[in-house]
């Protein structure tokens, strides 16, 4: 089975904070992404990577930055953390008709 | 720009009743995935739809896909509590690895 793994389940961050949320894939996936869930709105996507150090903008990219220097790693950075960043971040790997795509188990960020 | 609707938005239904979730999407797309999501975890995928005309099932939940229609459903027959959750829909935009555009979702709740 796919693995995707989210470093921290829960976090609490200050405002103001740089904050690094990271994500590993073990199954060799090109393609990874970082989505954040609001209640009443759904999953939006932040940023995408088709390859390592390549990136692309989603729906809601301002006030986040992301990073992938290794295929199976894939990082989210918020610069300076704000209370509108307090959500559920989830990653993704894979896509394409055979493997689909896997979710992480999701970190749930609170910036106070 | 792919949009994504899902309706409706919450169901509660009985025990034993049949229901129908519907997702609509706005743009040609030739991959259609359903997920299930329960509170404070990450999204499951439940089918994944390649084709016109692609039927899925998998226990009380069968799934279908009209691509002219743009126009795919979630079935639930006999519904037990197990059900209860958010299901999303989610759409790839055009062909290839590209990101999963979702519904808003439909929070399920099935009562005795």
């Amino acid at each position: 089975d796919v693995k995707v793994t989210q470093s921290s389940r829960y976090l609490v961050k200050r405002t103001g904070e740089k904050v690094f949320l990271e994500c590993v894939q073990d199954m060799d996936h090109e393609n990874m992404f970082w989505y954040r869930q609001d209640p009443g709105l759904g999953l939006r996507l932040i940023y995408f990577s088709y390859d390592v150090k390549m990136k692309e903008k989603g729906d809601i990219p301002e006030g986040y930055s992301v990073s992938r220097e290794k295929k199976e790693r894939f990082s989210l950075i918020l610069e300076s953390a704000s209370t509108n960043q307090t959500s559920m971040y989830l990653c993704a790997s894979g896509g394409g008709t055979v493997y689909g795509y896997t979710f992480g188990s999701g970190t749930r960020l609170t910036v106070v | 720009e792919l949009k994504v609707e899902q309706n409706p938005l919450f169901l509660s239904m009985q025990e034993g009743k049949n229901y129908t979730i519907y997702c609509n999407y706005s743009t040609t797309s030739d991959r259609l995935y359903w997920y299930r999501q329960d509170p404070g975890k990450s999204l499951e995928s439940l089918f994944v739809l390649l084709s016109n005309g692609a039927v899925k099932q998998e226990g009380r939940l069968m799934a279908s896909l009209d691509t002219k229609a743009r126009l795919s459903t979630l079935h639930i027959t006999a519904a037990v509590h197990d059900l209860s959750a958010t299901y999303f829909c989610a759409v790839v935009s055009g062909s290839g690895n590209t990101p999963l555009v979702f519904g808003k979702g439909t929070r399920l709740s099935v009562i005795a």
